[in-house]
């Protein structure tokens, strides 16, 4: 039973450029939450997805940000236009349907802007 | 105020001692707490949750609750060169709640 996948595990992308994450839950798992985590500080909640729903992105910022869970295929953090602030490692969690079950952490993506 | 907060460390301990990390939350909401360790590069792992005050053993690992005061803490016995890690505290507001709120965590060093 594979894991959370995510990919790509290191991104470099340069100021201005898109960047897209990919994250497939475990088998079984139908909720998604993306966290970003930057240098010395600790995860910070970005999003929560279900299926085609996004649930609660009260974590994302408000430009430049968005996140999609759809029917078929791997939900997808996509950041246009970016910065240097940016660069971060962004990690995917998913989790059953059941409610206060415990989220399981891909190996996350690495992303550098230069 | 941070919502959680962790010593940063290091916290260095020879091996086969007791490492001792400790946690504390502003939300007095928080109902469930969680503490993940993550090695250097990699994703982080669950490896305990505790949701009523008191002591919870699994293994080496000890969680201790006191909601009064708003803390957790994590115990590991006869620490082993392999628990070298960053120790992450994360909560809650309920059980079924799924964001977790994490500290910067604690990074723990054992000396062989």
């Amino acid at each position: 039973n594979a894991g959370v996948m995510q990919n790509p595990r290191h991104l470099v992308r340069r100021r201005g450029q898109e960047a897209r994450l990919r994250c497939s839950p475990m088998k079984g798992h139908s909720h998604v939450y993306w966290y970003r985590q930057l240098p010395e500080e600790g995860l910070k909640f970005m999003v929560y997805l279900q299926k085609e729903n996004i649930i609660d992105e009260s974590g994302m910022p408000k430009e430049r940000f968005s996140a999609e869970f759809p029917k078929e295929g791997p939900s997808i953090l996509r950041i246009q236009q970016v910065v240097r602030g940016d660069s971060a490692a962004y990690f995917c969690a998913s989790s059953p349907p059941r409610q206060g079950t415990e989220a399981f952490f891909g190996q996350g993506t690495r992303l550098t802007v230069v | 105020q941070k919502e959680v907060e962790q010593n940063s460390g290091p916290l260095s301990v020879p091996e086969g001692a007791i490492a001792s990390l400790n946690c504390t939350y502003s939300d007095r909401g928080s109902q469930s707490f969680f503490w993940y360790r993550q090695y250097s590069g990699k994703s982080p792992e669950l490896i305990m949750f505790i949701y009523s005050n008191g002591d919870k053993e699994d293994g080496r690992f000890t969680a201790q609750l006191n909601k009064a005061s708003q803390y957790v803490s994590l115990l590991i016995r006869d620490s082993q060169p392999s628990d070298s890690a960053t120790y992450l505290c994360a909560v809650t507001r309920s059980s079924n709640d799924y964001k977790l709120s994490f500290g910067a965590g604690t990074t723990v060093t054992v000396r062989a």
